[in-house]
């Protein structure tokens, strides 16, 4: 079965740090993963996915996340903060040859940037 | 990418009623799920709506309480029945799966805001 781990429930920072948010997971297959981001009172966005092409992915606003096979883990950098990256933050896995289209997401990680 | 439109962005409701929520999409896609967001918590997958059968539940959601109508490849109705306090959340739709669709992409809507007193 598959699960998907966010290690920090809220992750403060300030506005031109480095952000880090930690996701693992846990799949019996080939996974695909992706972070996708929720803006209070807007839909989800996808900001970037990893489908077994290269391990180091970049994603939209200058957010990347890295593929680590060895430690199950997907998490999600951006080398300086902006006031506007305050969201919650979703990590999710999916199996999309084997369980067709269903996600599996990650309990979220909200973000706050400090001025 | 889509643009999908869901009606009402958000609604306050009396319990042991039913509401039913609109996703339009301005484009045919082959995949249209629901999703239950309850306050402060992750998604999770309702049902996968298919169009001309019946939809997909997950565990722990039923026909009765979701019924669910995919008449074509561009809309999908989810409805609320029966509704009480638990029922109050963010329902989101999303679709995967068109010709201008990046391949095994969901792309969401903005989602419908549900509280039941």
């Amino acid at each position: 079965a598959q699960s998907v781990t966010q290690l920090d429930s809220h992750v403060s920072v300030s506005e031109g740090t480095p952000v880090l948010l930690r996701c693992n997971y846990s799949s019996s297959y080939s996974p695909s993963l992706f972070w996708y981001v929720q803006h209070p009172n807007k839909g989800l966005q996808l900001l970037l996915k990893y489908t077994s092409a290269a391990t180091l992915v970049k994603g939209i606003n200058g957010f990347e996340a890295e593929f680590k096979k060895s430690e199950t883990s997907f998490h999600l950098t951006k080398p300086s903060a902006h006031m506007s990256d305050a969201a919650e933050y979703f990590c999710v896995v999916s199996d999309f040859y084997n369980q067709g289209g269903k996600l599996i997401f990650g309990q979220g990680t909200e973000l706050s940037v400090k001025p | 990418s889509a643009v999908i439109s869901q009606k009402p962005s958000r609604d306050i409701c009396q319990r042991g009623t039913s509401l039913t929520i609109q996703c339009q999409v301005d484009s045919q896609v082959t995949m249209m799920f629901w999703y239950r967001q309850q306050p402060g918590q992750s998604l999770t997958l309702i049902a996968t709506a298919n169009q001309g059968s019946e939809a997909t539940y997950e565990s722990g959601f039923v026909i009765d309480k979701f019924p669910i109508s995919r008449p074509n490849l561009t809309f999908s109705t989810l409805t609320v029945s029966n509704m009480s306090p638990e029922d109050s959340s963010i329902y989101l739709c999303s679709v995967e799966g068109g010709k201008h669709l990046a391949k095994n992409i969901q792309y969401f809507g903005a989602g419908t805001r549900l509280s039941v007193l």
